[in-house]
Protein backbone atom coordinates (compact mmCIF):
# COMPACT_ATOMS: atom_id res chain seq x y z
CA UNK A 1 0.00 0.00 0.00
CA UNK A 2 1.73 3.01 -1.34
CA UNK A 3 -0.43 5.80 0.74
CA UNK A 4 0.59 9.24 -0.64
CA UNK A 5 3.41 8.98 -3.89
CA UNK A 6 5.21 12.13 -5.11
CA UNK A 7 7.12 12.80 -8.06
CA UNK A 8 9.63 13.65 -8.98
CA UNK A 9 11.51 13.45 -5.58
CA UNK A 10 14.44 15.60 -6.91
CA UNK A 11 14.58 19.03 -9.06
CA UNK A 12 16.91 21.47 -10.09
CA UNK A 13 15.50 24.33 -12.47
CA UNK A 14 16.43 27.54 -13.64
CA UNK A 15 15.22 30.79 -12.34
CA UNK A 16 11.81 31.22 -14.61
CA UNK A 17 11.45 27.57 -15.78
CA UNK A 18 7.90 26.16 -15.35
CA UNK A 19 7.47 22.80 -13.12
CA UNK A 20 4.75 20.06 -12.32
CA UNK A 21 5.32 18.57 -9.20
CA UNK A 22 3.02 15.09 -9.15
CA UNK A 23 1.39 14.27 -6.03
CA UNK A 24 -1.45 10.50 -6.08
CA UNK A 25 -3.13 8.75 -3.22
CA UNK A 26 -4.41 5.30 -3.10
CA UNK A 27 -6.60 5.87 0.33
CA UNK A 28 -9.88 6.95 -1.07
CA UNK A 29 -9.20 10.24 0.33
CA UNK A 30 -11.73 12.90 -0.53
CA UNK A 31 -9.22 16.16 0.42
CA UNK A 32 -5.61 16.70 -0.87
CA UNK A 33 -3.27 19.00 0.27
CA UNK A 34 0.31 21.22 -1.00
CA UNK A 35 2.61 22.04 1.61
CA UNK A 36 6.58 23.67 1.49
CA UNK A 37 9.00 22.88 4.64
CA UNK A 38 11.67 25.42 5.22
CA UNK A 39 14.26 25.45 7.32
CA UNK A 40 12.66 27.59 10.96
CA UNK A 41 9.24 27.89 9.39
CA UNK A 42 7.86 24.39 9.47
CA UNK A 43 5.17 23.14 7.48
CA UNK A 44 3.08 25.77 5.18
CA UNK A 45 -0.48 25.12 3.51
CA UNK A 46 0.18 26.12 -0.65
CA UNK A 47 -3.13 25.03 -1.98
CA UNK A 48 -5.82 22.34 -1.09
CA UNK A 49 -8.60 20.62 -2.54
CA UNK A 50 -11.39 19.54 -0.01
CA UNK A 51 -13.02 17.57 -2.81
CA UNK A 52 -12.60 16.70 -6.30
CA UNK A 53 -13.38 19.63 -7.87
CA UNK A 54 -12.45 22.08 -5.79
CA UNK A 55 -9.51 23.74 -5.13
CA UNK A 56 -8.75 26.80 -2.19
CA UNK A 57 -5.91 29.00 -1.55
CA UNK A 58 -3.29 28.48 1.94
CA UNK A 59 -1.42 30.57 3.33
CA UNK A 60 1.28 31.02 0.68
CA UNK A 61 -0.25 30.82 -2.69
CA UNK A 62 1.12 33.21 -4.83
CA UNK A 63 3.55 31.69 -7.92
CA UNK A 64 1.75 28.54 -7.66
CA UNK A 65 -1.18 26.54 -9.38
CA UNK A 66 -2.93 23.76 -8.76
CA UNK A 67 -4.86 20.87 -10.16
CA UNK A 68 -7.16 18.68 -8.90
CA UNK A 69 -7.29 15.87 -11.97
CA UNK A 70 -9.31 12.90 -10.17
CA UNK A 71 -10.01 11.97 -6.73
CA UNK A 72 -6.40 10.21 -6.60
CA UNK A 73 -4.36 13.15 -8.10
CA UNK A 74 -3.13 16.61 -6.98
CA UNK A 75 -0.75 18.64 -9.10
CA UNK A 76 1.28 21.60 -7.68
CA UNK A 77 2.53 23.84 -10.81
CA UNK A 78 5.09 26.71 -10.81
CA UNK A 79 5.05 28.75 -13.71
CA UNK A 80 8.13 30.65 -13.17
CA UNK A 81 10.14 29.63 -11.00
CA UNK A 82 11.93 32.02 -8.60
CA UNK A 83 14.98 31.12 -6.25
CA UNK A 84 12.51 31.76 -3.11
CA UNK A 85 10.72 28.77 -4.06
CA UNK A 86 13.76 26.44 -3.16
CA UNK A 87 12.01 23.97 -0.72
CA UNK A 88 10.91 20.55 0.02
CA UNK A 89 7.29 20.26 -1.42
CA UNK A 90 5.06 18.01 0.22
CA UNK A 91 1.54 16.34 -0.61
CA UNK A 92 -0.74 14.92 1.91
CA UNK A 93 -4.40 13.33 1.62
CA UNK A 94 -6.70 12.67 4.62
CA UNK A 95 -10.68 11.40 4.30
CA UNK A 96 -11.91 15.02 5.12
CA UNK A 97 -11.04 18.12 6.04
CA UNK A 98 -10.32 18.74 9.17
CA UNK A 99 -9.16 15.13 9.89
CA UNK A 100 -5.99 13.60 9.96
CA UNK A 101 -3.36 13.97 7.23
CA UNK A 102 -1.20 11.48 5.34
CA UNK A 103 2.26 12.85 3.88
CA UNK A 104 4.37 11.99 0.67
CA UNK A 105 8.05 11.77 1.05
CA UNK A 106 8.55 15.03 -0.68
CA UNK A 107 9.88 16.54 -3.53
CA UNK A 108 12.88 18.34 -2.91
CA UNK A 109 13.26 21.36 -5.69
CA UNK A 110 16.21 23.81 -5.70
CA UNK A 111 15.72 26.88 -8.13
CA UNK A 112 19.24 27.98 -9.49
CA UNK B 1 1.10 33.20 21.22
CA UNK B 2 0.81 30.73 18.79
CA UNK B 3 -1.90 28.53 18.44
CA UNK B 4 0.11 25.38 19.23
CA UNK B 5 3.31 25.54 21.50
CA UNK B 6 6.10 23.04 21.35
CA UNK B 7 9.92 22.91 22.97
CA UNK B 8 12.11 22.39 19.87
CA UNK B 9 14.77 20.93 21.88
CA UNK B 10 17.25 19.34 20.93
CA UNK B 11 16.94 16.62 23.44
CA UNK B 12 19.07 13.46 23.66
CA UNK B 13 18.49 10.67 26.03
CA UNK B 14 20.59 7.22 26.34
CA UNK B 15 18.88 3.88 24.79
CA UNK B 16 16.30 2.24 26.92
CA UNK B 17 15.07 5.48 28.64
CA UNK B 18 11.58 7.06 28.78
CA UNK B 19 10.85 9.82 26.30
CA UNK B 20 8.38 12.63 27.25
CA UNK B 21 7.05 14.82 24.61
CA UNK B 22 4.59 17.75 25.00
CA UNK B 23 2.58 20.16 23.37
CA UNK B 24 0.41 23.05 24.56
CA UNK B 25 -2.74 24.42 22.58
CA UNK B 26 -4.86 27.74 22.93
CA UNK B 27 -8.05 26.55 20.55
CA UNK B 28 -10.62 24.70 22.92
CA UNK B 29 -11.90 23.66 19.81
CA UNK B 30 -9.45 21.95 18.02
CA UNK B 31 -10.70 18.25 17.70
CA UNK B 32 -8.24 15.81 16.08
CA UNK B 33 -4.79 15.48 18.10
CA UNK B 34 -1.96 14.04 16.28
CA UNK B 35 1.69 13.40 16.37
CA UNK B 36 3.70 12.80 13.70
CA UNK B 37 7.78 11.15 13.09
CA UNK B 38 9.75 12.88 10.47
CA UNK B 39 13.27 11.31 9.51
CA UNK B 40 15.72 13.15 7.97
CA UNK B 41 14.62 14.24 4.24
CA UNK B 42 11.45 11.93 4.47
CA UNK B 43 8.25 13.26 4.99
CA UNK B 44 5.98 13.31 8.32
CA UNK B 45 4.85 10.24 9.30
CA UNK B 46 1.46 10.14 10.61
CA UNK B 47 2.26 7.78 14.35
CA UNK B 48 -0.90 8.20 16.27
CA UNK B 49 -4.19 10.53 16.76
CA UNK B 50 -6.94 10.91 19.32
CA UNK B 51 -10.11 12.31 18.86
CA UNK B 52 -11.04 12.95 22.70
CA UNK B 53 -9.04 13.56 26.04
CA UNK B 54 -7.64 10.58 27.41
CA UNK B 55 -4.91 8.34 26.53
CA UNK B 56 -3.96 6.06 23.31
CA UNK B 57 -1.32 3.18 23.28
CA UNK B 58 0.08 2.10 20.55
CA UNK B 59 3.68 -0.90 21.41
CA UNK B 60 6.11 1.37 23.22
CA UNK B 61 4.31 5.08 22.40
CA UNK B 62 1.35 6.32 24.09
CA UNK B 63 -0.70 9.05 23.50
CA UNK B 64 -2.39 11.62 26.10
CA UNK B 65 -4.78 14.42 25.43
CA UNK B 66 -6.21 16.27 28.88
CA UNK B 67 -8.29 18.85 26.67
CA UNK B 68 -9.14 21.01 30.27
CA UNK B 69 -5.74 21.86 30.03
CA UNK B 70 -5.05 22.40 26.50
CA UNK B 71 -1.86 19.68 27.04
CA UNK B 72 -0.91 16.53 24.86
CA UNK B 73 1.70 14.70 25.36
CA UNK B 74 3.58 11.27 23.86
CA UNK B 75 5.73 8.97 25.53
CA UNK B 76 8.20 6.70 23.87
CA UNK B 77 8.91 3.70 26.35
CA UNK B 78 11.89 2.02 26.20
CA UNK B 79 13.80 4.04 23.18
CA UNK B 80 15.66 2.67 20.68
CA UNK B 81 18.31 4.89 18.21
CA UNK B 82 15.67 4.33 15.26
CA UNK B 83 13.41 6.20 16.97
CA UNK B 84 16.06 9.53 16.99
CA UNK B 85 13.97 11.91 14.39
CA UNK B 86 12.06 15.01 14.81
CA UNK B 87 8.69 14.48 16.36
CA UNK B 88 6.05 17.06 15.75
CA UNK B 89 2.21 17.25 17.66
CA UNK B 90 -0.63 18.79 15.12
CA UNK B 91 -3.75 19.34 15.56
CA UNK B 92 -6.86 19.30 13.19
CA UNK B 93 -9.47 23.04 13.79
CA UNK B 94 -12.61 21.74 13.27
CA UNK B 95 -14.30 21.85 9.63
CA UNK B 96 -16.49 24.87 10.34
CA UNK B 97 -13.13 26.49 11.71
CA UNK B 98 -11.92 25.59 8.54
CA UNK B 99 -10.48 22.59 9.27
CA UNK B 100 -6.85 23.70 8.84
CA UNK B 101 -4.07 21.35 10.40
CA UNK B 102 -1.69 23.71 12.89
CA UNK B 103 1.78 21.97 13.64
CA UNK B 104 4.00 22.51 16.55
CA UNK B 105 7.40 23.44 15.89
CA UNK B 106 9.21 19.85 16.51
CA UNK B 107 11.12 18.70 18.77
CA UNK B 108 14.30 16.91 17.61
CA UNK B 109 15.03 13.53 19.19
CA UNK B 110 18.50 11.99 19.21
CA UNK B 111 18.48 7.98 21.36
CA UNK B 112 22.35 7.43 21.54
CA UNK B 113 23.39 3.40 21.78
Amino acid sequence: NAGVTQTPKFQVLKTGQSMTLQCAQDMNHNSMYWYRQDPGMGLRLIYYSASEGTTDKGEVPNGYNVSRLNKREFSLRLESAAPSQTSVYFCASSEARGQPQHFGDGTRLSIL
Amino acid sequence: QKEVEQDPGPLSVPEGAIVSLNCTYSNSAFQYFMWYRQYSRKGPELLMYTYSSGNKEDGRFTAQVDKSSKYISLFIRDSQPSDSATYLCAMCAPYNQGGKLIFGQGTELSVKP
